[in-house]
């Protein structure tokens, strides 16, 4: 069981806007930043979201994030097949001496 | 370009030791802590910990004491993973992750271990 809570799966049609959430505590999500990662079918994670809603270059804008509380969402604009992928969200949490935690992942189906 | 290339897939018998390791280049290796993860066959991150490149100072995840060690090769920018004692469940692909500021700018491409009698 992960600290920070998915959603299993999300799905959308090509053009879509699509959200998923990453749920957490006051020691993870409250109190850190939250980052995202993207991981095509058969290939290593990759940096998508750092820093709550920053994006590094390369990572198109219709990709985006935010945090409130000790929630987070990550927002898919003009959803396209090539997005298909599992998305996990990642913080650090005090609690854990400094543990990085992750959310279970969020398998985005484009239909 | 930043790379961080890892060894090959690995079949490993119950009781075994693996190392893994990871060789960095385009950029000072020294400048930015390794992490690891594992990722279970069909399951999500695991984060296992990371070293100072530094120091060489490992810092374990709960779950990764005992039988989990992390080093480093600074002279070929290299880090490792090693595992001992193995057993089926630690069957996993293994990625290093190199730190920017609180996240994982750069993965290397994993490194499949698979225990097995």
């Amino acid at each position: 069981q992960s600290v920070l809570t998915q959603p299993p799966s999300a799905s959308g049609t090509p053009g879509q806007r699509v959200t998923i959430s990453c749920s957490g505590s006051s020691s993870n999500i409250g109190s850190n930043t939250v980052n995202w990662y993207q991981q095509l079918p058969g290939t290593a994670p990759k940096l998508l979201i750092y820093s709550n809603n920053q994006r590094p270059s390369g990572v198109p804008d219709r990709f985006s994030g935010s945090k409130s509380g000790t929630s987070a969402s990550l927002a898919i604009s003009g959803l396209q097949s090539e997005d298909e992928a599992d998305y996990y969200c990642a913080a650090w949490d005090d609690s854990l001496n400094g543990n990085v935690v992750f959310g279970g992942g969020t398998k985005l189906t484009v239909l | 370009q930043v790379q961080l290339v890892q060894s090959g897939s690995e079949l490993k018998k119950p009781g075994a030791s693996v190392k893994v390791s990871c060789k960095a280049s385009g950029y000072t290796f020294t400048s930015y802590a390794m992490n690891w993860v594992r990722q279970a066959p069909g399951q999500g991150l695991e984060w296992m910990g990371w070293i100072n490149t530094n120091t060489g100072n490992p810092t374990y995840a709960q779950g990764f004491t005992g039988r989990f060690v992390f080093s480093l090769d600074t002279s070929v920018s290299t880090a490792y993973l090693q595992i001992s004692s193995l057993k089926a469940e630690d069957t996993a692909v293994y990625y290093c992750a190199r730190e920017q500021i609180r996240d994982f700018d750069y993965w290397g491409q994993g490194t499949l271990v698979t225990v097995s009698s």
